[in-house]
């Protein structure tokens, strides 16, 4: 399968805890972004990679968020101290472009996460 | 207010008719996306329309820029066309995206 991966697909976690989540892009993408989910929403923007360099970030990137691509390919979401209202669908896209964005996007299955 | 508004939020209809899901927003924008999200969560892009129209198979989407709306019909509906259908859009001041809250179609055979 070569699309769009994110691990773990389900966590659930304590209030206060830190959690991580893996999100490997189709390979040839060079951008890469993650959205959350909440039930009956639509996704919501949370920021995007073009390679390793991340180039925009959303207001609703807490301080306790943090999202890396060290090397360009693979992305790592981070919550610190986690709170139930961090309980969402976090997804990860992926897209090849060298212009604005608005290119077709590329969603992995999503890791749903549950902060009891 | 959301920037992104559709309708309806929910929509039934009977297999092989022509359905129609509207997207207005109200900000300035350099493209819009609509998305097809299932039971599950997975999402896939559709369409990704700057100005006109474009089809693909049974589906076609239109967007009018100085209205500031979009539409996605369906032709000859089928029940595996039911999913969640999004509409997002992207700022031309900048990186930023917007999502409707979609449409629920559920088509019955």
């Amino acid at each position: 399968d070569t699309g769009v991966s994110q691990n773990p697909r389900h966590k659930i976690t304590k209030r206060g805890q830190n959690v991580t989540f893996r999100c490997d892009p189709i390979s040839e993408h060079n951008r890469l972004y993650w959205y959350r989910q909440t039930l009956g929403q639509g996704p919501e923007f949370l920021t995007y990679f073009q390679n390793e360099a991340q180039l925009e970030k959303s207001r609703l990137l807490s301080d306790r968020f943090s999202a890396e691509r060290p090397k360009g390919s693979f992305s790592t979401l981070e919550i610190q101290r986690t709170e139930q209202g961090d309980s969402a669908m976090y997804l990860c896209a992926s897209s090849f472009s060298l212009g604005p964005i608005g290119e077709t996007q590329y969603f992995g299955p999503g890791t749903r996460l549950l902060v009891l | 207010k959301n920037e992104v508004e559709q309708s309806p939020q929910n929509l039934t209809a009977q297999e092989g008719e022509f359905i129609t899901i509207n997207c207005s927003y109200s900000v300035g924008i350099s493209a819009l996306h609509w998305l097809q999200q299932h039971p599950g969560g997975g999402i896939v892009s559709l369409f990704m329309l700057s100005s006109g129209k474009k089809k693909h198979g049974r589906l076609i989407a239109t967007i009018n820029i100085q209205e500031k709306h979009s539409s996605l019909h369906i032709t000859a509906s089928h029940p595996r066309d039911s999913a969640v259908y999004i509409c997002a859009v992207i700022l031309n001041t900048g990186n930023q995206f917007y999502f409707g809250t979609g449409t629920s179609l559920t088509v019955i055979p």
